[in-house]
Parts: structure tokens; sequence; C-alpha cells
């Protein structure tokens, strides 16, 4: 099972928003709607942010929202914040009874 | 608190063997499936393995399938993954996680990781 495909990265300044496409295949994402999102800080364990496409856990700030269209699911950062800062992960289960992740996206606050 | 803690990491020459522990607390641990991921140095996430509560549903990615093992002590609330074969490329960060449900298809509590050195 090959690794969904993240952009290496985006930026955006304070306050705008921004959005992290992750494609997959008929098998993965868009073979049903268990897709989740993950932030990373450097040196820390990812955190949950988006499951079920785009179901926030309680907690998660409702500046992140999830999507899906197809073979591709996407987050979306609205007011970009400094402690955005971070890498982000896409997650989807698979036909194979198996989870597959992102390459990962690296954002950057400018 | 609901809290995961690994233990087990270390240096370990190429061929061996290793098994990790992941402590389980604050929630009923015989409910949630649990999984196993890992992040190699400077790398992204990779998914290792899955157990259903009861423990006799496993799931295996196919790049440790049989190499690892995952299972789980529910009278101990704690997961394991028993490591063997280990290469180079096993080098990483492995983390414990618990599902978002009995089978929630999400990770939503994390350990915070032990690393594994595989090195002659």
């Amino acid at each position: 099972q090959s690794a969904l495909t993240q952009p290496a990265s985006v930026s955006g300044s304070p306050g705008q928003s921004i959005t992290i496409s992750c494609t997959g295949g008929s098998s993965d994402i868009g073979g049903h709607n268990h897709v989740s999102w993950y932030q990373q800080h450097p040196g820390k364990a990812p955190k949950l942010i988006i499951h079920g496409v785009n179901n926030r856990p309680s907690g998660v700030s409702n500046r992140f929202s999830g999507s899906k269209s197809g073979n591709t699911a996407s987050l979306t950062l609205s007011g970009l914040q400094a402690d955005d800062e971070a890498d982000y992960y896409c997650c989807s289960w698979t036909n194979s009874y198996i989870y597959v992740f992102g390459t990962g996206t690296k954002v950057t606050v400018l | 608190e609901v809290q995961l803690v690994e233990s087990g990491g270390g240096l370990v020459q190429p061929g061996g063997s290793l098994r990790l522990s992941c402590a389980a607390s604050g929630f009923t641990f015989s409910v949630f499936a649990m999984h196993w991921v890992r992040q190699a140095p400077g790398k992204g996430l990779e998914f290792l393995s899955s157990i259903l509560g009861d423990g006799r549903t496993t799931q295996y990615a196919n790049s440790v399938k049989g190499r690892f093992t995952i299972s789980r002590d529910n009278s101990k609330n704690t997961l394991y993954l028993q490591m063997g074969s280990l290469r180079g490329e096993d080098m990483a960060v492995y983390y414990c996680a618990r599902d978002l449900d009995i089978f929630g298809y999400a990770f939503e509590i994390w350990g915070q990781g032990t690393l594994v050195t595989v090195s002659s």
C-alpha cells in the first residue's frame, strides 16, 4: 500500500486560510469515509484533529475542517495562527483492512 | 487521565529481536482497538499493526508482516509489539495509539513514543 500523496509544504500568513490536499485511490480515500488528520509539532506525538472526513474531536479548534471529493481529502486551516506551524498527516482506512498515512505536509506561518 | 506509556526501546543489532510495551491507564482498555505506528528519523508516519479489544483480530502492514507480532494483555492493561529480524529500516520512534472507539478508524490517544535503534 503506497503512502497517500500530500504536498511537501504549504505556507500562509497569520489570519489567512490554507488547504492541504491528500490524494489516494478507490481502495482507500475513494472507497469510504474513514479519513483522519493529525497535527505533529517537532519532537511531539501526533494529535488527532479530524476523523471521519470532517468530524472534530472534543477540544479541537473549529478553525480546522475537513472534506473529501472522490479520491482526494482536504484539510483547511482558517485564521492561521503561529501555533499552527507543524507537520500534518492524513490517514485512511483501506480495503486491505489496514491504514495508510499520507506523506506529510509542513505548514509554515509566514 | 487517559494515558499511554511506551517502553522497551533501545539499541539492537540487525537480525535481533525486541519487545515493546505500552501501558494504558485512565480508560477501559479491553474495549478499544489499539495500534502501533512508527516514524523513522526525519520521515513520516507509518502504520504498523492493529488489534481489536478482545485480542483475537490483528492486522499488519506488509512491511512488518511475518516479522512483528502485536498482542495485548487486558488484565494488565498493556499492549505489546514483538519485533524480530530487525533491519536498519526498522529504526524509528514507535508509538502506540488508542482507537477513537471500539473500532473508530482513527488514532485518538498517542503515547510519547519509544526509540528503536538498529545498528551493529
